[in-house]
């Protein structure tokens, strides 16, 4: 079954304390992305990936790293979590970029995080 | 940055015709997408237009105007399934992220 899928679903941790959340597609997709979406400010970009060992900022990438090693992964990482950064996070795969033809984005199921 | 602006609630009776606007920025302009949104769940696709004029896909259609920088989603013979969040988001030039509107949230009653 063609499908995004991110670890973990759901997560609690503590200020500081460094976490990476996992995504993965098996669509052999060359765009990623990584959104947050936060009630009354909508999904955000945080950081995407056209293709392997290409990433760039997005709209809010304050706090966080990605790396794009392999086309199926891209993992986000916080290397010292704050709490606002509670949020739910998406991760999107395309085919290509979004913006060409009718290149739909699969979210995976997200991620609610959240720092104490 | 580029503001995309949308409703924030609407309610409609099942049965009924609704339809969610969408404004945007014009300048550097590529093209729409609409997602579907259920509580707790992720985005799914509905449609992305780049030409003017309405796409028809069953009981959703989409409608853009590219000189004007409007959008709609028209939702027909709604049923009660159809309540979710409906998120338009535009693409713009130069390899820029998509821009997401916060959301209209609809709610289908009886």
């Amino acid at each position: 079954e063609a499908q995004v899928t991110q670890n973990p679903r759901y997560l609690i941790t503590v200020t500081g304390k460094k976490l990476t959340v996992t995504c993965s597609q098996n669509m052999n997709h060359e765009y990623m992305s990584w959104y947050r979406q936060d009630p009354g400010l909508g999904l955000r970009q945080i950081y995407y990936s056209m293709n392997v060992e290409v990433t760039d900022k997005g709209d809010v990438p304050e706090g966080y790293k990605v790396s794009r090693k392999e086309k199926r992964n891209f993992p986000l990482i916080l290397e010292s979590p704050s709490p606002n950064q509670t949020s739910l996070y998406f991760c999107a795969s395309s085919l290509s970029n979004p913006g060409l033809e009718d290149n739909e984005q699969f979210f995976g199921p997200g991620t609610r995080l959240t720092v104490l | 940055g580029q503001n995309i602006d949308q409703p924030t609630e609407m309610t409609a009776t099942e049965g009924a015709i609704v339809q969610i606007n969408c404004t945007y920025q014009t300048s550097g302009f590529n093209g729409l997408f609409w997602y579907q949104q259920h509580a707790g769940e992720a985005p799914t696709f509905l449609s992305y237009n780049v030409l003017d004029g309405l796409e028809e896909k069953g009981r959703f259609s989409s409608f853009l105007s590219r000189s004007k920088g409007y959008s709609y989603l028209l939702l027909k013979e709604l049923q009660m399934k159809d309540s979710a969040s409906y998120l338009c988001a535009a693409d713009f030039s130069g390899n820029t992220p998509l821009v997401f509107g916060k959301g209209t949230r609809l709610s289908v009653i009886a």
